[in-house]
């Protein structure tokens, strides 16, 4: 148990749908994150919030769209997404927004 | 982008043996992360390194922050079939919080 839920934990969209992926920490952490995992790649970071302020975005597409209505919360909108995005996406959270210390079990997309 | 290098990629090995595993950067790092990620899981954080030299233990596992401050090791004694999964490294650099990730070593245990 991590403290850091995501749902759902499986999803597969058309390139024409629109969908939102949800985090929640149960932690009291101040920062949340939202991770890319691909094969045979590194863990890409996409967004960072700080007490609710998004204080990086890793030049993601705008297709991918992040918001964080508390500390708790973290969703990740998803409109017109390529095949290219399929992936495991990771929320992860952490006390001072300094680096991501725990992570969700998260969403493993797919894009049909 | 930027990552850092993590070898061996895969390990395969027999209940009980140690297991040692490493990460080096071209650059200077202040953070040192290992994780370990199962199967449908998330990573989660097993060891946390701030001090060059420092060597820090969770059980059988310890790690051990490079004088360098260029690398990592990681080290897990007696390994026990529950071991399996893929151990990740990571850090950063200066005052850049992004975390750097090394691409993973896999570990398979033979009961």
């Amino acid at each position: 148990e991590t403290g850091v839920t995501q749902t759902p934990r499986h999803l597969v969209m058309g390139m024409t749908n629109k969908k939102s992926l949800k985090c929640e920490q149960h932690l009291g952490h101040n920062a949340m994150y939202w991770y890319k995992q691909s094969a045979k790649k590194p863990l890409e970071l996409m967004f960072v919030y700080n007490f609710k302020e998004q204080t990086e975005n890793n030049s993601v597409p705008s297709r991918f769209s992040p918001e964080c209505p508390n500390s708790s919360h973290l969703f990740l909108h998803l409109h017109t997404l390529q095949p290219e995005d399929s992936a495991l996406y990771l929320c992860a959270s952490s006390l001072d927004g300094l680096a991501a210390k725990y992570f969700g079990p998260g969403t493993r997309l797919t894009v049909t | 982008g930027q990552q850092l290098n993590q070898s061996p990629q895969s390990m395969f090995i027999q209940e009980g043996e140690d297991v040692s595993m490493n990460c080096t950067s071209s650059s200077i790092f202040n953070t040192w992360l290992w994780y370990k990620q199962e199967p449908g899981e998330g990573p989660v954080l097993l060891i946390a390194l701030y001090k060059a030299g420092e060597l820090t233990s969770n059980g059988r596992l310890t790690a051990q922050f490079g004088i360098t401050r260029k690398d990592s090791f990681l080290n897990i004694s007696a390994s026990i079939p529950s071991d399996v999964g893929i151990y990740f490294c990571a850090g950063n650099a200066g005052n850049n919080r992004k975390l750097i990730w090394g691409l993973g070593t896999s570990l398979a245990v033979n009961p």
